[in-house]
């Protein structure tokens, strides 16, 4: 069955910089494009970044713009997120999301989640 | 950025109860919109999809509707353990895939 792992979470002082990995397993990684998402008590769910299949192309949101850079490695099937100049608004659970792929093609919903890896900025 | 209003904020209901949530969207997203359930301490789950279609394994009792700038997601009859927050996600214009701020479903 499909399974997400993210680790690399921590706590870590405002200015510092971490780097998450999701390790995937049970389907075929580069096929699908991948996610992170994060979730806070005040802010709900945010998303974070996607990256195509082929690595082609990366977006991300305005909040995370130029300080976070998602990448895959389709040899391992893992998904990384570098986060720098972490602020303390970045503290959240960070979750790896794989896209549902339907027949016509991507989209951009998030099929299946990984349990969440923690991070927390602070001083 | 497209935003993302659900209502109401806290819904309490009965077992047995027919449930409807609301998401309406700023701008129109055609039927680009899905629903997740997140029960507490478990990650999101994809409900719908396309605004009216089930995901894989999802309970016939789970259906949405809707399209343009308003969405429901209706469960017919409630049971226990559809106590959730429950989020809407649009992914009609993006960046950024705008996701709801959440309708806590309270099961009495």
């Amino acid at each position: 069955q499909v399974q997400l792992v993210e680790s690399g979470g921590g706590v870590v002082q405002p200015g510092g910089s971490l780097r998450l990995s999701c390790e995937t397993s049970g389907f075929t990684f580069s096929s699908y494009g991948m996610h992170w998402v994060r979730q806070t008590p005040g802010k709900g769910l945010e998303w974070v970044a996607i990256i195509w299949s082929d690595e082609s192309h990366e977006f991300y949101a305005d909040s995370v713009r130029g300080r976070f850079t998602i990448s895959r490695d389709n040899s391992k099937s893992i998904l990384y997120l570098q986060m720098r100049s972490l602020r303390v608004e970045d503290s959240a659970v960070y979750f790896c999301a794989k896209e549902l792929l339907l027949p016509a093609g991507s989209t951009g919903y998030f099929e299946h989640w990984g349990q969440g890896t923690l991070v927390t900025v602070s001083s | 950025e497209i935003v993302l209003t659900q209502s109401p904020a806290t819904l309490s209901l009965s077992p047995g109860d027919r449930a409807t949530l609301s998401c309406r969207a700023s701008q129109s997203l055609g039927n680009y919109l899905a629903w997740y359930q997140q029960k507490p301490g478990q990650t999101p789950r994809l409900l719908i999809y396309d605004a009216s279609n089930r995901a894989t394994g999802i309970p016939a009792r789970f259906s949405g509707s809707g399209s343009g700038r308003d969405f429901t997601l209706t469960i017919s009859s409630l049971e226990p353990e559809d106590s959730a927050v429950y989020y809407c996600q649009q992914c009609r214009s993006w960046p950024p895939y705008s996701i709801g701020q959440g309708t806590k479903l309270e099961i009495k």
